[in-house]
């Protein structure tokens, strides 16, 4: 069975800097895809970035990338120019590339912006 | 379109009644999942459907659990009977295959408390 590992249950940053929020997973497949999910107090689960596992280039959008580690496992969440806005719970997942099937989370990281 | 619809947002029981939650997934999506979020285990996947069919429910709890899909655009998850430690937030999510390395698209989530 796959586990996603998030080692920073909290963390903290000035608006305007950069973070960096770690993920680690384990697995024994060579194809799957890995998302970060962004759930601010609103519950509401909005995806911020995917990774297939199979491209070596590391997936952008806007103020968000990713560092991909695919020998290592690590799949960590860099956020640009932070906004009061970003504040949130962000949790990693995996999911099989082998069909539909549904995510593993990680625990979750609990991202503050200071003003 | 409307996103997935979950009904209701929050629901209020008491120990030993028959809760019932409902999702209405994006049209034209085939992949259906229920997941709850607790603060003890993060969140979890419960059950998936494929065209209309359970795949894996290897994820509910325990036979107090069950879950359908009459049709592409309708699921249940049923608990009977419910205990307090079936408090938690029921997400369900849909997708499209493998569009987007099968991205998932949540619902707003249901509240549950049992007292």
């Amino acid at each position: 069975a796959q586990t996603v590992t998030q080692s920073q249950p909290e963390m903290s940053v000035q608006e305007a800097e950069t973070v960096t929020l770690s993920c680690t997973y384990d697995t024994s497949e060579s194809d799957y895809y890995l998302f970060w999910y962004k759930q601010p107090p609103s519950r509401q689960m909005i995806l911020v970035i995917r990774q297939e596992a199979y491209k070596q280039q590391n997936a952008t959008e806007n103020r968000f990338s990713v560092n991909f580690q695919k020998a290592a496992k690590s799949f960590s969440l860099k956020i640009s120019d932070s906004q009061l806005g970003d504040a949130a719970m962000y949790f990693c997942a995996y999911r099989s590339g082998g069909g539909a099937d549904g995510l593993t989370f990680g625990k979750g990281t609990h991202l503050i912006i200071q003003p | 379109d409307a996103g997935v619809i979950q009904s209701p947002r929050h629901e209020v029981t008491e120990m030993g009644q028959e809760v019932t939650l409902r999702c209405k997934p994006i049209s034209g999506h085939n992949s259906l999942f229920w997941y709850r979020q607790t603060m003890m285990r993060g969140l979890e996947l419960l059950i998936y459907f494929n065209n209309n069919v359970p795949i894996d429910d290897s994820g509910m709890p325990e036979d107090r659990f069950s879950a359908k899909m009459p049709n592409a655009s309708f699921s249940t998850l049923k608990i009977q009977p419910s205990e307090p430690r079936d408090s938690a937030v029921y997400f369900c999510a849909s997708s499209f295959g493998l569009f987007q390395g099968g991205e998932q698209y949540f619902g707003p989530g249901t509240r549950l408390t049992v007292t």
